[in-house]
């Protein structure tokens, strides 16, 4: 059974502040991991597709790493800012067939001003 | 391009009522993917697509089935619903699968059944 962890479950940072956050899924089941972010009232809106072990993938002020042989991936954000407040979301992919993808609950970040 | 929509937006149901929503996304998407969305608990996946005439189950499929008579669209039906199925239900499509592709998510339909 595919599990995949996301903590923490949220997360209070102040504006201006870095952080970071992580999804672990078992090694042994890995095509791919996607990074999503969810604002309140909106749909998820994907940030990163990771395939490969060592990945690292950036856009703008947040990145993201990929470890598929201990099975986690980070997530950060430099300089958050309120327009970062969301629940950001990895989903596994465990598999070629699309029955395969599990999501994490999510982590929700909320910024302080 | 809108996207992906998803209609209606907000449904009441009694148990044992049946409904369908409907998802239709313009970007030429093969894949088209239901999840629902509760309290605590990330997406669960439904069912999903994998082309026009295609189906298949996902995670969570008792109670609910899924047509797509056309490329475009992808339909969730409850035949007799349950309050268990009260949630917010999201429709996603992807050009190929998940295993390279992002999903992109329609915005959501929040279903209430008394």
């Amino acid at each position: 059974i595919l599990n995949v962890e996301q903590s923490p479950q949220s997360l209070h940072v102040q504006e201006g502040d870095s952080t970071n956050f992580t999804c672990s899924f078992p090694s042994s089941n890995f095509y791919a991991l996607h990074w999503y972010r969810w604002e309140t009232a909106k749909s998820p809106e994907a940030l990163f597709v990771m395939t490969l072990n060592g990945d690292e993938k950036k856009k703008g002020r947040i990145s993201a790493t990929l470890n598929t042989k201990e099975g986690y991936s980070y997530l950060y954000i430099k300089g958050s800012q309120p327009e970062d407040s969301a629940t950001y979301l990895c989903a596994l992919c465990g598999g070629s067939s699309a029955s395969k993808i599990i999501f994490g609950s999510g982590t929700r970040l909320s910024i302080r001003p | 391009n809108a996207g992906v929509t998803q209609t209606p937006k907000f449904r009441v149901l009694k148990t044992g009522q049946s409904m369908t929503l409907l998802c239709a996304q313009d970007m030429n998407h093969e894949y088209m993917y239901w999840y629902r969305q509760d309290p605590g608990m990330g997406l669960r996946l439904i069912h999903y697509s994998v082309g026009e005439g295609t189906t298949a189950k996902g995670e969570v499929p008792d109670g609910y089935n899924v047509s797509r008579l056309k490329k475009q669209n992808f339909l969730l039906g409850l035949e007799s619903a349950a309050p268990s199925q009260t949630s917010v239900y999201f429709c996603a499509s992807s050009l190929q699968g998940a295993d390279y592709e992002t999903q992109y998510f329609g915005p959501g339909t929040r279903l209430l059944v008394l």
